[in-house]
């Protein structure tokens, strides 16, 4: 049972360099986010995706771009590193609606770094 | 807009006595709320959900949360306390201003439980 699967873990970049953090779900679930946790300051929204071919943004969104070419990937692209990009990163989904409880399942994060 | 707000950024109790992690949110509607659990370099799990049924929740590893619209309350609790429940504790609320007609969520800032022997 792998659900959804992060990579890199750990990831140190240089400020202007770009990367991309894949993450992957073998649920078939439609719903799909990314989150970034800062101390002190819970999770927040950056991306999300309702199906394949629809992405939109979440609370804070600069400084990163998504596709969803299938159900099952969600990649997280960071064009042009910043040190305020320096965050843990976390991939997320769900089958259904969240406002009605759908329960999320989360990644095991990755943890970057940007000097 | 909605809002959650964790009334403890860090909770310390011994092991065998009560556990009470608080949580308010606001909301211009009836919410779904939530209760998460995030362990030590680990991705976050749910512990339990509210979603407008009993008001009483009851969630894995023997917590529970009671939701209580007059106080705007949905605090998670557990009688007695074990090593294992050392962990950050996120209260979580729904919320209408992202995703359309999914909702997203709002989470709030984490509370840490420690737990002493």
């Amino acid at each position: 049972n792998a659900g959804v699967t992060q990579t890199p873990k750990f990831q140190v970049l240089k400020t202007g360099q770009s990367m991309t953090l894949q993450c992957a779900q073998d649920m078939n679930h439609e719903y799909m986010s990314w989150y970034r946790q800062d101390p002190g300051m819970g999770l927040r929204l950056i991306h999300y995706s309702v199906g394949a071919g629809i992405t939109d943004q979440g609370e804070v969104p600069n400084g990163y771009n998504v596709s969803r070419s299938t159900t099952e990937d969600f990649p997280l692209r960071l064009l042009s590193a910043a040190p305020s990009q320096t965050s843990v990163y976390f991939c997320a989904s769900s089958s259904g609606t969240a406002i009605y409880g759908e329960k999320l399942f989360f990644g095991s994060g990755t943890q970057l770094s940007v000097l | 807009a909605q809002s959650v707000t964790q009334l403890d950024s860090h909770v310390s109790v011994s092991e065998g006595t009560p556990v009470l992690l608080r949580c308010n949110y606001s909301s211009s509607y009836s919410p779904s709320l939530f209760w998460y659990v995030q362990h030590p370099n680990k991705g976050l799990q749910l512990l339990l959900k509210y979603t407008s049924a009993a008001t009483l929740v009851k969630g894995i590893n023997g917590f529970e949360a009671e939701f209580k619209k007059s106080e705007t309350s949905f605090h998670l609790t557990k009688p007695s306390a074990h090593m294992s429940d050392a962990a950050e504790y996120f209260c979580v609320v729904s919320d209408m201003n992202y995703g359309g007609s999914q909702g997203n969520l709002i989470f709030g800032k984490g509370t840490k439980l420690s737990v002493k022997p």
